[in-house]
């Protein structure tokens, strides 16, 4: 049974560049989170994605938006690009409200 | 607002002796509470996590920690660590039993010496 999976591992922009991180859920999960762990921080809550629609945000700007597809796969983008952007990306899912299991992150790094 | 304390930075510890790990929450109801652990350069591994119910709760690896609505804290513990155990730990709360958005601490390092 695969875990949650995310891509790219790492990447590389620069600052007023767009990106676009991919997540695909635990088998069986249909909620997907979206979190921003900055280097040396605990991870902040940007958004959740039940049934293709965005169920809570956190205190993050538009600039980061997302999409869940019907097979429960979920889309991070974030535009114009800043320095402060870099970080590590983590999905985690869930089925319905239980608990959220993380996948591997994505390194993103804004120069 | 949530809001979740650890209160170490970092923490060394010896292999083979135990370990305490410090969290502290602030929430006005029942807070639903987890401790993660995160290996280097890898995503959050779910180590336990406390509803209700009992007060102790046992997880994997040999954790366990104990809720403490008097004191607001849910501590992590280990009899006897392992050096596998060095790793970054977060404590989290949820503020629904849908824990739809999880507050993280700031985390605690720690390192084990032979």
């Amino acid at each position: 049974d695969a875990g949650v999976t995310q891509s790219p591992t790492h990447l590389i922009k620069t600052r007023g560049q767009q990106v676009t991180l991919r997540c695909s859920p635990k088998s069986g999960h249909d909620t997907v989170s979206w979190y921003q762990q900055a280097l040396g921080q605990g991870p902040q809550f940007i958004f959740q994605y039940y049934e293709e629609e965005e169920r809570q945000r956190g205190n993050f700007p538009d600039r980061f938006s997302g999409h869940q597809f019907p097979n429960y796969s979920s889309e991070l983008n974030v535009n114009a690009l800043l320095l402060g952007d870099s970080a590590l990306y983590l999905c985690a899912s869930s089925l319905g409200s239980q608990t959220q299991y993380f996948g591997p992150g994505t390194r993103l790094l804004v120069l | 607002a949530q809001s979740v304390t650890q209160p170490d930075i970092h923490i060394t510890v010896s292999e083979g002796a135990s370990l305490e790990l410090r969290c502290n929450y602030s929430y006005g109801a029942t807070p639903y509470l987890f401790w993660y652990v995160q290996s280097p350069g890898q995503g959050l591994q779910l180590l336990l996590k406390y509803f209700s119910g009992d007060t102790l709760v046992q997880g994997i690896k040999g954790f366990e920690a104990e809720f403490k609505r008097s004191q607001s804290s849910f501590n992590l513990r280990k009899p006897s660590v392992h050096w596998s155990d060095a790793a970054e730990y977060f404590c989290a709360v949820a503020d629904t039993f849908g824990n739809e958005k999880l507050t993280f601490g700031t985390g605690t390092r720690l390192t084990i010496i032979p």
